[in-house]
């Protein structure tokens, strides 16, 4: 089975803090994706990576970056918090290049910034 | 630019019952259809995946089906249950190998 982890499943940090969500896949899976998930909003796309060092915006980058050194590994980075990103964080990943392919979630990091 | 809609927000009914949810996307130009559910404060869990060219899936009490044409998937729910409770996601996989979200539709399935 595919298993996606995330890091922490609650955080709780302070504004202009810089905080780091990591995301581990064990399925060697090239492509891996941050959401943020917000109540009447749904799951909007922050950041996608099709493979090592290799990042593409998605919908939502304001505020927030990226890192891919090594292909299991995929993390998300607020550089200086703030309150409007308290939210519920899910990583994904899936094969690569194909189309029709499942993307597989980790269990969600709620991240509360005060 | 691709919409994806879900209608109810929300649905409570009995034991028992079969039921049935509704997705709608305004773009036929898709690769697939996914149906997530999602467990309170939890991560979400594939269900059914159908691919643009097939017209339904199967997986135990649950049936995907999918009418690019019209833009509309159902998810038949047989004979519910309790642990059927969730809140269920549907999203189509656009040309980037992106996927666009409904909102969701929050089920509860009364004992």
């Amino acid at each position: 089975d595919v298993k996606v982890t995330q890091s922490s499943r609650y955080l709780v940090k302070r504004t202009g803090e810089k905080v780091f969500l990591e995301c581990v896949q064990d399925m060697d899976h090239e492509n891996m994706f941050w959401y943020r998930q917000d109540p009447g909003l749904g799951l909007r796309l922050i950041y996608f990576s099709y493979d090592v060092k290799m990042k593409e915006k998605g919908d939502i980058p304001e505020g927030y970056s990226v890192s891919r050194e090594k292909k299991e590994r995929f993390s998300l980075i607020l550089e200086s918090a703030s309150t409007n990103q308290t939210s519920m964080y899910l990583c994904a990943s899936s094969l690569r290049g194909v189309a029709s392919n499942e993307q597989f979630f980790g269990p969600g990091t709620r991240l509360t910034v005060l | 630019k691709q919409e994806v809609t879900q209608i109810p927000a929300a649905l409570s009914v009995p034991e028992g019952e079969n039921l049935v949810l509704n997705c709608s996307f305004t773009d036929s130009a898709i690769y697939n259809l996914q149906w997530f559910r999602q467990d309170p404060g939890k991560g979400l869990t594939s269900l059914l995946l159908i691919q643009s060219s097939q017209r339904e899936q199967t997986s135990g009490r649950l049936n995907a089906s999918l009418d690019k044409s019209s833009g509309r998937s159902t998810l038949y729910i047989a004979a519910s249950q309790p642990g059927d409770s969730a809140t269920y996601l549907c999203a189509v996989e656009d040309s980037n190998y992106q996927l666009i979200w409904g909102a969701g539709t929050k089920l509860i399935i009364k004992p």
